[in-house]
């Protein structure tokens, strides 16, 4: 079956750095996205990685290894509004989407 | 960037009345849209996907005789929910994806439905 996979919930200190992983299983692999949403919200889109490395965007980051299924987020220079849940979906061979549960990210001062 | 916009953002209504949601892409043509739910504290749980033209693809254990979605033109596509109870209250998001099939999805605002 396809699956994702990602913590449920991190912990962090503001002006830290925090990485959130996730591994996927997917029937085909046609990239990864990634996306914040604060509560209430919808998702707001973070970055899309197809290919393997990492894509560096301002505080945000984004790694993917498609040989092993696994990518990661990276937060740098944690600020307190980054405090969101973090949303990790691959795309399959049938360019469907598959979401994982997501990250609950605390920021503490 | 694109933008989807949703409306409404908040509904409330009585029990047994139905509800439309709009979604509409307003620079882009949106050639597939999704339907979200989303329960607090939950993840996103698609509901449908629906290509312009045609019918609404379902996931499954969604009623598509409650959850009726239309997807008549490239910029617009609509849910009602049909004699809406309680435990219909959610968050209910739609997102949209231009001709590229690997194209970033955007979404729209969100409508929080709530159901007296």
């Amino acid at each position: 079956g396809q699956n994702i996979d990602q913590p449920t919930e991190m912990t962090a200190t503001e002006g830290a750095i925090v990485q959130i992983n996730c591994t996927y299983q997917t029937s085909g692999f046609n990239g990864l996205f990634w996306y914040q949403q604060h509560a209430g919200e919808a998702p707001t889109f973070l970055s899309y990685n197809v290919l393997d490395g990492l894509e560096e965007k301002g505080r945000f980051s984004s790694f993917l290894s498609r040989s092993k299924g696994y990518s990661y987020l990276l937060l740098k220079e944690l600020q307190m509004k980054d405090s969101a849940s973090y949303l990790c979906a691959a795309i399959d061979s049938n360019y469907q989407l598959i979401w994982g549960a997501g990250t609950k990210l605390i920021i503490k001062p | 960037g694109a933008v989807v916009s949703q409306h409404p953002s908040w509904v409330i209504c009585k029990s047994g009345t139905s509800v439309k949601i709009e979604c509409r892409s307003l620079d882009f043509q949106a050639t597939t849209m999704f339907w979200y739910r989303q329960f607090p504290k939950q993840s996103l749980m698609l509901m449908a996907t629906s290509n312009e033209g045609s019918k609404a693809t379902y996931e499954q254990g969604v009623e598509k005789d409650k959850f009726l979605i239309n997807h008549a033109s490239l910029t617009l596509s609509t849910l009602t929910v049909t004699s809406a109870h309680p435990e219909d209250s959610s968050f209910y998001i739609c997102s949209a994806r231009g001709g590229q099939e690997t194209g970033e999805l955007f979404f729209g605002e969100g409508s929080r439905l709530t159901v007296l």
